[in-house]
């Protein structure tokens, strides 16, 4: 089936902290795995994505890793910022379907 | 900004009403998706159309339709409307036909049914 698992729900952090949110998924056949950042009353914002064919990917603060393997990836993001606080989602491109299934979501809080 | 436009921004409506919303994807980008966010269904993708066709489709109802005219820009139509369809309505848009190309979402539509 078409299943992305996010975890953790809430996450809070110090400033300068790193943060960490983890994405499984089920399809096994899953080539593409975006990440979303959403601030309060704005659409999903493209932060950062990775491809099968990579295993790291990195973009000034935020890196992405992904486990084909193990079907997981994961989202850091190093010296959080105020700025950073919003709600994360992870996606994966599901072949079947031709779509993106999104996780549940992560909200981060930096606290200053 | 994503370049990425919707309008109206909110929309309040009653039972049994149908209702139209609108997109216009970035310039350049020939497919529009559709999606609902709800806070028990989360993020869910409706529909697909790249350059005036239906590309792919998700978990949308049957009273739900959209279509994309010559112009790119793309209407979800809903009728019938029930409490439980009250949520943000998305659009995304993307240069390619593949789902695995990169989304650019619009600011939403918020829809409150009452």
């Amino acid at each position: 089936g078409e299943n992305v698992e996010q975890h953790p729900s809430t996450l809070s952090v110090q400033e300068g902290d790193s943060a960490v949110i983890k994405c499984t998924y089920s399809d096994s056949a899953s080539n593409y795995f975006p990440w979303y950042k959403q601030e309060l009353g704005k659409g999903p914002q493209l932060i950062i994505d990775i491809r099968s064919n990579v295993g790291e990917k990195k973009d000034q603060r935020i890196a992405v890793t992904l486990n084909k393997t193990a079907k997981h990836f994961s989202l850091h993001i190093t010296e959080t910022q105020p700025e950073d606080s919003a709600v994360y989602f992870c996606a994966a491109f599901m072949e079947y379907g031709n779509k993106l299934v999104f996780g549940a979501g992560t909200i981060l809080r930096v606290k200053s | 900004d994503s370049g990425v436009t919707q309008t109206p921004k909110h929309l309040i409506t009653a039972t049994g009403q149908r209702v139209t919303l609108r997109c216009s994807p970035r310039s350049g980008d020939l497919s529009v998706y559709w999606y609902q966010q709800s806070l028990d269904q989360g993020l869910q993708f409706l529909i697909q159309y790249y350059n005036g066709e239906e590309r792919a489709k998700g978990n949308i109802l049957e009273r739900f339709s959209a279509q994309q005219f010559p112009d790119l820009h793309s209407e979800l139509n809903l009728s019938s409307l029930e409490l439980g369809d009250s949520a943000l309505y998305f659009c995304a848009s993307s240069v390619d036909s593949g789902g695995d190309y990169e989304q650019y979402f619009g600011p939403g539509t918020r829809l409150t049914v009452t």
